[in-house]
């Protein structure tokens, strides 16, 4: 079975500028989450959508933005881009929302420079 | 502010010795606690995961959950030198969204 896959793997944008990551959950699987991680840290929570619907907003301004698909998979939109946006963005894909176990993918890797 | 709190390391054991690994949290109402492995790089691999108090073994590894001292920690038995890597404690809070801690550095000595 196919794992969580997310793209691209790797980007770089400018300040100012917007970006769109995507995540493929494993199949069957219908909740996604978005992480932040930076290194040397665990990772951030950012949002969690189960069934279309967003279940949880980590602590993050509004240019981050998410939804989820009819398929399950979902896309992170992050507007006016900083360079402490600069981190690996991880898509992590569980059965149900909630304490469960998540499932990663390999990660984006964002540098804004 | 809920945390979860790991010793940064490095944690520097011989191959084949028991390497331990410990996690404290500070929301009571936690019910979900779980061990991922994230090698440089790479992203975050689920090796245990454990909801009620007690020893769960899985292979060389075994998670231990103590609510009432808010403690979680990982055993890994005869380890590897590819265990060698950074351990990540995620516990869930109360809404159920995961803290995770800022992980554990392991370096397995040949």
């Amino acid at each position: 079975d196919a794992g969580v896959t997310q793209s691209p793997t790797h980007l770089i944008k400018t300040r100012g500028q917007q970006v769109t990551l995507r995540c493929s959950p494993i199949s069957g699987h219908k909740s996604v989450s978005w992480y932040q991680q930076v290194l040397g840290q665990g990772p951030q929570f950012i949002f969690q959508y189960y069934e279309k619907e967003e279940r949880g907003r980590g602590n993050f301004p509004d240019r981050f933005s998410a939804r989820q698909f009819p398929n399950y998979s979902s896309e992170l939109n992050v507007n006016a881009l900083l360079l402490g946006d600069s981190a690996l963005y991880l898509c992590a894909s569980s059965l149900y929302s909630g304490g469960v176990e998540q499932y990663f993918g390999p990660g984006t890797r964002l540098t804004v420079t | 502010q809920k945390e979860v709190e790991q010793n940064s390391g490095p944690l520097s054991v011989p191959e084949g010795a028991i390497a331990s690994l410990n996690c404290t949290y500070s929301d009571r109402g936690s019910q979900s606690f779980f061990w991922y492995r994230q090698y440089s790089g790479k992203s975050p691999e689920l090796i245990m995961s454990i909801y009620s108090n007690g020893d769960k073994e899985d292979g060389r590894f075994t998670a231990q959950l103590n609510k009432a001292s808010q403690y979680v920690s990982l055993l890994i038995r005869d380890s590897q030198p590819s265990d060698s890597a950074t351990y990540l404690c995620a516990v869930s809070d109360s809404n159920y969204q995961l803290i995770w801690g800022a992980g554990t550095k392991l370096i397995i000595k040949p």
